[in-house]
């Protein structure tokens, strides 16, 4: 069985400031791994997703995440924030067969960028 | 837009009651997927459909049920219906199941069982 879980659930930032945004994944076979962004009274958004090759993964809207097999960790990070990424952000992990369909996800870190 | 729609955008209903949800996918896509997120659960996926048929399922209630016509949309039903299932219902869809195609999420319709 797989899980996530994202440390931190709330996290305030202000703008033009950097963000880590924390996910730890368990499973015990090779996942695929996923930001997700929600913004209010919306649907969810692919922000990026790791497949394979190389474990820096660059995202939309300048963010990006690395995946670290050892450290079972995919955190999200973004070197400059706006007040626009104000929203919840969700990491997912899925198993090789599940191809892009994401089956687990944390339960949400909610960024507030403030000016 | 992510060219999926979800109707209803709300809805309203007693315990014990069945209500239908549905979600017409973008133009040209073939899988279908539903997710359910909940106060208390999160965000959880339920299950996908491709061309029809049911391809994989997740931590969907035998009080609910779902399919895919030959237009492609697709229903969830949901049966016996209880205050915990109040939360809002999420239709994604994507062209295939491939692990290179990615998912387009609709805007969700949200329940709420009283």
């Amino acid at each position: 069985a797989q899980s996530v879980t994202q440390l931190d659930s709330q996290v305030p930032v202000f703008e033009e400031a950097p963000v880590e945004l924390r996910c730890n994944y368990s499973s015990s076979v090779s996942v695929y791994l996923f930001w997700y962004v929600q913004y209010p009274n919306q649907g969810l958004q692919l922000l990026l997703k790791y497949l394979s090759g190389s474990t820096l993964v660059k995202g939309i809207n300048g963010f990006e995440a690395e995946f670290n097999k050892s450290q079972t960790s995919f955190h999200l990070r973004k070197p400059s924030v706006h007040i626009s990424d104000t929203a919840e952000y969700f990491c997912a992990v899925s198993d090789l067969n599940s191809g892009n369909t994401p089956l687990v996800f944390g339960k949400g870190t909610r960024l507030s960028v403030i000016a | 837009d992510s060219g999926v729609t979800q109707t209803p955008k709300h809805l309203i209903t007693a315990t014990g009651q069945r209500v239908t949800l549905r979600c017409s996918p973008r133009s040209g896509d073939l899988s279908v997927y539903w997710y359910q997120q909940s106060l208390d659960q999160g965000l959880q996926f339920l299950i996908q459909y491709y061309n029809g048929e049911e391809r994989a399922k997740g931590n969907i209630l035998e009080r609910f049920s779902a399919q895919q016509f030959p237009d492609l949309h697709s229903e969830l039903n949901l049966s016996s219906l209880e205050l915990g299932d109040s939360a809002l219902y999420f239709c994604a869809s994507s062209v295939s199941r491939t692990k290179q195609e990615t998912q387009y999420f609709g805007p969700g319709t949200r329940l709420l069982v009283l």
